[in-house]
């Protein structure tokens, strides 16, 4: 069975600096792999997906992750953090695209900006 | 034009009383959901439908009876309900990998 790890509940990021978000996944197959953000009162957005293409995967909003097989990590990144970047973050995973396959999600990770 | 739509937004009720969500998606996608997202942000899937056909259910009380009468819509009927219900309900659909997440209906169960 698939489950991501996020590592971290909480990150507390200066404006401007560098924003890393951890994922780690477990999967029996290759996986199809994602980063969601939940603004406050809000559903949830897809920020950018790893397809088994390119595995550095550019997202919405500035934000890229890199798919490393040998690490089994999926971590989200942003060079400078924006205020408005203050959201929860959810990484998932799924095996594939038939009918009963599932997104599994992480327990996401809060990001802070400070100013 | 909202993509997933749910309806009500925030749903206050007693314990022990019937409440049905409902959900709309326009993308004209063949997949469905209903996740509960509970106190601590956390996503758990608990229905999904393909073409109107229940796919998967995970292991949530029979008390939660989904009920899609056409592909764009599926409908959430939770009876008897419990404190342990109040949470954040979200639909979604999808087509292929991606999917789409309605704005969540705030379950309070007093």
């Amino acid at each position: 069975a698939q489950s991501v790890t996020q590592l971290g509940s909480h990150v507390s990021v200066s404006e401007g600096a560098l924003v890393l978000l951890r994922c780690n996944y477990s999967s029996s197959v290759p996986p199809y792999l994602f980063w969601y953000v939940q603004y406050p009162n809000q559903g949830l957005q897809l920020l950018l997906k790893y397809t088994s293409a390119a595995t550095l995967v550019k997202g919405i909003n500035g934000f890229e992750a890199e798919f490393k097989k040998s690490e089994t990590s999926f971590h989200l990144t942003k060079p400078s953090a924006h205020m408005s970047d203050a959201a929860e973050y959810f990484c998932a995973v799924s095996d594939g695209m038939n009918r009963d396959d599932k997104i599994i999600f992480g327990k996401g990770t809060r990001l802070h900006i400070l100013p | 034009d909202t993509a997933v739509s749910q309806t009500p937004k925030y749903l206050v009720t007693q314990m022990g009383n019937d409440k049905s969500i409902k959900c709309e998606q326009n993308l004209g996608h063949d997949t469905m959901y209903w996740y509960k997202q509970d106190s601590k942000k956390f996503l758990k899937i608990m229905f999904s439908y393909n073409n109107k056909e229940l796919i998967i259910n995970e292991t949530v009380p029979n008390r939660f009876s989904p009920k899609s009468p056409d592909k764009a819509h599926l409908n959430l009927h939770i009876n008897s309900l419990e404190l342990g219900d109040s949470a954040v309900y979200f639909c979604a659909s999808s087509r292929g990998l991606e999917a789409f997440f309605g704005q969540g209906t705030r379950l309070t169960v007093v």
